[in-house]
């Protein structure tokens, strides 16, 4: 039974398409994240929610919209994709904002063509 | 100059050496230092977990903290090919957030 689950796992779309890929846990955490890894694996915060109110909001272009339904559920949709969009999008959990220990997805691979 | 520097490798050992993995860091309020695992094509994991400065050991994986030179380290002993993977080290601070800066992973190999 998979603790962070994340869906679809690929994604491969056209520039200016909107996307959405979508993330549950099933640890009873109560904060989850978005990081996005880029080709040269460095892995960077988008977006922090604990219990489902928006926490962190890092430098993303507001073409990103992170959307937390419950403390298990947090979805990010993508407008009009642009090529620079291309990278892994990893969803994370932790037991609350106090640690640092994160359970993180298998990662959703989107490629913008 | 990046918050969490690590040279990403590759670094590619024999099957037994004992592989020596490092961070420097500029923030001095980073108080929790942790080290993920990362497979190909999978997310990372948490190998573990320090508080301040000191060693941590767990089986073949020992970790240690330089607070003073703002420098860590991940010591894996008698490596082992399934230890192949991108090792990513991560800092927090202990006030406000606790969301972890990441450094780029470092790229290990470990050959039979």
């Amino acid at each position: 039974d998979t603790a962070v689950s994340q869906t679809p796992k690929y994604l491969v779309t056209q520039m200016g398409n909107d996307k959405s890929i979508k993330c549950e846990q099933n640890l009873g955490h109560d904060t989850m994240y978005w990081y996005k890894q880029d080709s040269k694996k460095f892995l960077k915060i988008m977006f922090s929610y604990n219990n489902k109110e928006l926490i962190i909001n890092e430098t993303v272009p507001n073409r990103f919209s992170p959307k937390s339904p419950d403390k298990a559920h947090l979805n990010l949709h993508i407008n009009s994709l642009e090529l620079g969009d291309s990278a892994v999008y990893f969803c994370a959990s932790s037991q609350d904002l106090t640690t640092g220990e994160l359970f993180f997805g298998e990662g959703s691979r989107l490629t913008v063509l | 100059q990046k918050e969490v520097e690590q040279d990403p490798g590759p670094l590619s050992v024999p099957e037994g050496a004992i592989v020596s993995l490092n961070c420097t860091y500029s923030n001095s309020a980073f108080q929790y230092f942790m080290w993920y695992r990362q497979y190909s094509r999978k997310g990372p994991e948490l190998l573990m977990y320090t508080y301040s400065s000191g060693n941590k050991e767990d089986g073949r994986f020992t970790a240690q903290v330089d607070k003073s030179s703002k420098y860590i380290s991940l010591f894996i002993r008698d490596s082992q090919p399934s230890d192949s993977a991108t090792y990513l080290c991560a800092m927090s601070t202990s006030g406000g957030s606790y969301i972890p800066t990441f450094g780029r992973g470092t790229s290990l190999i470990v050959h039979p």
